[in-house]
């Protein structure tokens, strides 16, 4: 089975600083995807960047990527230049291969972005 | 493109009542979920469609919950009766397919249905 988890219910970070989101997963299948995903007050789960697990570089859009440390089994988030629109919850989620879609979802980051 | 469409976007009712949540997926999606995302957790998934068949429904109470996707496009998602535990928001996603060759099959969201049964 799979399993994800992320340790900070909550997080504060300044305006235009950076800031990590912790993800660390549970898989004995070699070929799985991870996501995060941002959820902001209105509910709608955003999709923000993909990591494979046979991808050789770690994943990057925009101010996003994603720090992937495959022996450990982290895909920490990390955000740059934070702004205020980043106010929401994160949520890291992984997707084993031949499985049906089914994506397993940890509990979520509050990120509050401050002045 | 337009997005995932939900309706409505609350409800209120009282337990042992029914009722009914729509979604409209992603043009050209083959792939339509919908996942219960109770207050302080992820969303886990309820059922699976591929086109209009069911793909995988393991986590879905079968004996008050429902959902159908008819001609392969928007699909219903019912429960009857409802129980206080059903208080949720109810997120409907798609994807293009089933993604089963490799894992990188991107699901797309759409704003959710929060349900509160009194």
């Amino acid at each position: 089975a799979q399993k994800i988890t992320q340790t900070q219910p909550g997080m504060f970070v300044q305006e235009k600083e950076a800031v990590t989101l912790d993800c660390t997963y549970d898989t004995s299948d070699p070929s799985y995807g991870l996501f995060w995903y941002k959820q902001p007050s209105s509910g709608e789960m955003i999709f923000l960047i993909y990591q494979g697990s046979y991808d050789q570089q770690n994943a990057t859009e925009g101010r996003y990527s994603l720090n992937f440390q495959k022996a450990r089994k982290s895909a920490n988030l990390v955000i740059s230049a934070s702004q205020l629109g980043d106010s929401a919850m994160y949520f890291c989620a992984m997707r084993v291969t031949g499985t049906a879609s089914k994506l397993t979802f940890g509990t979520g980051t509050r990120l509050q972005v401050t002045l | 493109e337009a997005g995932v469409a939900q309706s409505p976007r609350y409800k209120i009712i009282e337990k042992r009542q029914s009722v009914a949540f729509w979604c409209n997926p992603i043009s050209g999606h083959a792939t339509l979920y919908w996942y219960q995302q109770i207050l302080g957790q992820g969303p886990k998934l309820l059922i699976q469609f591929q086109n209009n068949g069911v793909v995988d429904d393991s986590q879905l109470p079968k004996d008050r919950f429902s959902a159908e996707r008819l001609k392969g496009v928007d699909s219903t998602l019912k429960i009857q009766p409802a129980k206080l535990e059903d208080s949720a928001v109810y997120l409907c996603a798609s994807s293009l397919a089933g993604g089963r060759e490799t894992p990188k099959n991107i699901q797309y969201f759409g704003a959710g249905t929060r349900l509160s049964v009194l």
